[in-house]
């Protein structure tokens, strides 16, 4: 299930499900996102893009949807592991990804065995 | 590919003292890299744009002459607390973008950050 934590909403699931994890941006003109993920005492690390221009990517069990109307983005991982526990945030920028970044507020992810 | 290094990892020192974080491009140059701040449990505050060879861009509320930034190379950012006291205890991270080689929508790689423990 979904909860929310005096900071960081957390997503617990078991090894093997399927999970989503969402975001929602704020600046309409953003036309870059990007799906990090922080393990503890880490720093983030890549984990798949968008253009605007596109409304799915698929990765490695990875799978990002945008939705521009509503300003969502989502992150699906198929058959979680439990090295798949981390906080994943994301992140959007403009002018084809050359301004700064602006991240969301972070999901933790734990995966139970 | 895309490897940030950042140095040190974790440091404690105590009030006072003025604390050099280095960030390295190890495989990629880069005009541009970033300076973050997080405190526990939070999302990335950027902090800075460190630009090579000239002056760095700071985020409103960051003050730039607590946290000098020099960006001397195409692979190298500094980033000094001067004059560190314990509310500046933070972990600090750096990203930079290959600019050099690619065009845009290239995404930001980060080092695994600096944990600062002022006494």
């Amino acid at each position: 299930g979904e909860s929310v934590g005096l900071h960081l909403p957390t997503l617990s699931v078991q090894e093997g499900d399927n999970s989503i994890i969402n975001c929602a941006y704020s600046n309409s003109a953003s036309d870059y996102f990007i799906w990090y993920k922080q393990e503890s005492g880490k720093g983030p690390q890549f984990i798949i893009d968008i253009r605007s221009n596109m409304d799915k990517r698929q990765g490695q069990r990875v799978t990002v949807l945008l939705n521009k109307t509503v300003k969502h983005l989502s992150l699906q991982i198929a058959a979680t592991q439990p090295g798949d526990s981390a906080v994943y945030f994301c992140a959007e920028s403009m002018n084809s990804g050359y301004s700064t970044l602006t991240f969301g507020k972070g999901t933790m992810l734990l995966v139970s065995p | 590919g895309a490897v940030v290094s950042q140095h040190p990892s974790w440091v404690i020192c105590k009030s006072g003292t003025s604390v050099k974080i280095e960030c390295r491009s190890l495989d990629f140059q880069a005009t541009t890299m970033f300076w973050y701040r997080q405190f526990p449990k939070q999302s990335l505050m950027l902090m800075a744009t460190s630009n090579e060879g000239s002056k760095a861009t700071y985020e409103q509320g960051v003050e730039k002459d607590k946290f000098l930034i020099n960006h001397a190379s195409l692979t190298l950012s500094t980033l000094t607390v001067t004059s560190a006291h314990p509310e500046d205890s933070s972990f600090y991270i750096c990203s930079a973008r290959d600019s050099i080689r690619a065009p845009g929508f290239q995404p930001q790689h980060f080092g695994d950050g600096t944990r600062l423990s002022i006494l």
